[in-house]
């Protein structure tokens, strides 16, 4: 399957911890993106990236999150001291350029406890 | 800034029914427009998108939606709706840092 993979699918983890997750995109985009979703709302743009660059960032991303794409291809987002309000889907997505279709992976549910 | 509103939270239609799923966004320039739609335990997919041209744009499953600048609306339609299309429809604007809508979750009476 090239589609987008994100991993886990699922993380419950006690408050206070960090976690990581992990996207792999279609093997050729170059663009990567990170959205959050919370139960009834549409996704929330959080951060994208442009190879290794890191181009924008929400105001939703606070300092305790942090997203890297070291090569240019996969991308992990940690999430340091984590709080209930944290709880989310975590969607990747990825496109080949500005203005093409972002194609989403499966996400990952975030459960803080 | 940019933004999106989906005036209805649930729509139930009936198995054969037509469908028009309303959309209104905010933005400062012509706006990149797009519908996704969500299955349960699914990514989101792709149904159609508009960048510039043609206002009627044809998407995938059926689907269809008409860019309207005066009214600032991007409403979905489907002629016949078939059971497997109940999901959470979002509707979208802008390109890098895309605005969703909250949803319109579909329910497909037999």
């Amino acid at each position: 399957d090239t589609g987008v993979s994100q991993n886990p699918r699922h993380k419950i983890t006690k408050r206070g911890q960090n976690v990581t997750f992990r996207c792999d995109p279609i093997s050729e985009h170059n663009r990567l993106y990170w959205y959050r979703q919370t139960l009834g709302q549409g996704p929330e743009f959080l951060t994208y990236f442009q190879n290794e660059a890191q181009l924008e960032k929400s105001r939703l991303l606070s300092d305790r999150f942090s997203a890297e794409r070291p090569k240019g291809s996969f991308s992990t987002l940690e999430i340091q001291r984590t709080e209930q309000g944290d709880s989310a889907m975590y969607l990747c997505a990825s496109s080949l350029d500005n203005g093409s279709e972002q194609f989403f992976g499966p996400g990952t549910r975030l459960t803080v406890l | 800034a940019q933004s999106v509103t989906q005036p209805d939270i649930h729509i139930t239609v009936s198995e054969g029914a037509s469908l028009e799923l309303r959309c209104n966004y905010s933005y400062g320039a012509t706006p990149y427009l797009f519908w996704y739609v969500q299955s349960p335990g699914q990514g989101l997919q792709l149904l159609l998108k508009y960048f510039s041209g043609d206002t009627l744009v044809q998407g995938i499953k059926g689907f269809e939606a008409e860019f309207k600048r005066s009214q600032s609306s991007f409403n979905l339609r489907k002629p016949s709706v078939h059971w497997s299309d109940a999901a959470e429809y979002f509707c979208a604007v802008g390109d890098n840092d895309m605005r969703f809508g909250a949803g319109t979750r579909l329910t497909v009476k037999p």
